[in-house]
């Protein structure tokens, strides 16, 4: 099983709602990563977690909220956010981090999310 | 933060053109160079994973070199079809950081 899922695929929140976006892969990879994507532009690299502790939190604004409940489970939860936030959330995992070749990332196809 | 381009931004060629695009990183500290193809609605997907100067990778009709000295890898496509329809990331590997970090992409758009 080489795939990566996400739920919900879209996802239209007000801003004082409170939800969670989830992520699921059954490869034994040890790295699992969010990533934000608005239009025309790349993905940008929210959090980084590795063997189900966070590594990297690029200053996201505390309305984000990662958890790794287990390898290969990972969720955002989401609250208080604002219109800006509005975009693809994309979930990758890859078998650890650093820059060896071996970790190539596999995505999952994302969540369109829209704040009102 | 890495500067990881790539260029043209967007490529509207024929069916059965041949084309190809560019992506420039920092030829310092070269661990290994990313190539996705991403489709629209579908998930990004993985095309090659480039590792030594002068590699040459091929899939099918996709075919990518790597030039580490000069920092560069150029991606080719051969006699392009609709299906090839997509936008085309490269993506450098930032050890300082533990993660990629993703040029902004090409798309390029195949006509029947």
């Amino acid at each position: 099983d080489t795939e990566v899922t996400q739920t919900p695929k879209h996802l239209v929140m007000g801003m004082t709602n409170k939800k969670s976006l989830k992520c699921e892969q059954h490869m034994g990879h040890r790295a699992m990563y969010w990533y934000k994507q608005k239009a025309k532009k790349p993905p940008e690299l929210m959090f980084v977690y590795s063997y189900e502790k966070l590594s990297i939190n690029e200053s996201v604004p505390s309305r984000f909220s990662p958890e790794c409940p287990n390898s290969s489970l990972l969720n955002l939860h989401l609250h208080a956010l604002q219109p800006e936030d509005s975009a693809l959330y994309l979930c990758a995992s890859s078998q650890d981090t650093g820059a060896s070749s071996y970790n190539e990332q596999f995505f999952g196809p994302g969540t369109r999310l829209t704040v009102l | 933060i890495l500067n990881v381009e790539q260029s043209p931004q967007s490529l509207h060629v024929q069916e059965g053109d041949s084309t190809n695009f560019t992506c420039s990183f920092p030829s310092s500290n070269f661990y290994a160079l990313h190539w996705y193809r991403w489709e629209t609605a579908k998930s990004p997907e993985a095309l090659f994973v480039m590792t030594l100067n002068g590699d040459e990778k091929k899939k099918g009709r996709i075919s990518a070199t790597l030039n580490t000295k000069e920092g560069y890898s150029y991606l080719y496509i051969k006699g392009s079809q609709p299906e090839d329809s997509a936008t085309y990331l490269c993506a450098f590997p930032d050890t300082g950081r533990r993660a990629l970090t993703f040029g902004s992409g090409t798309r390029l758009q195949v006509q029947p």
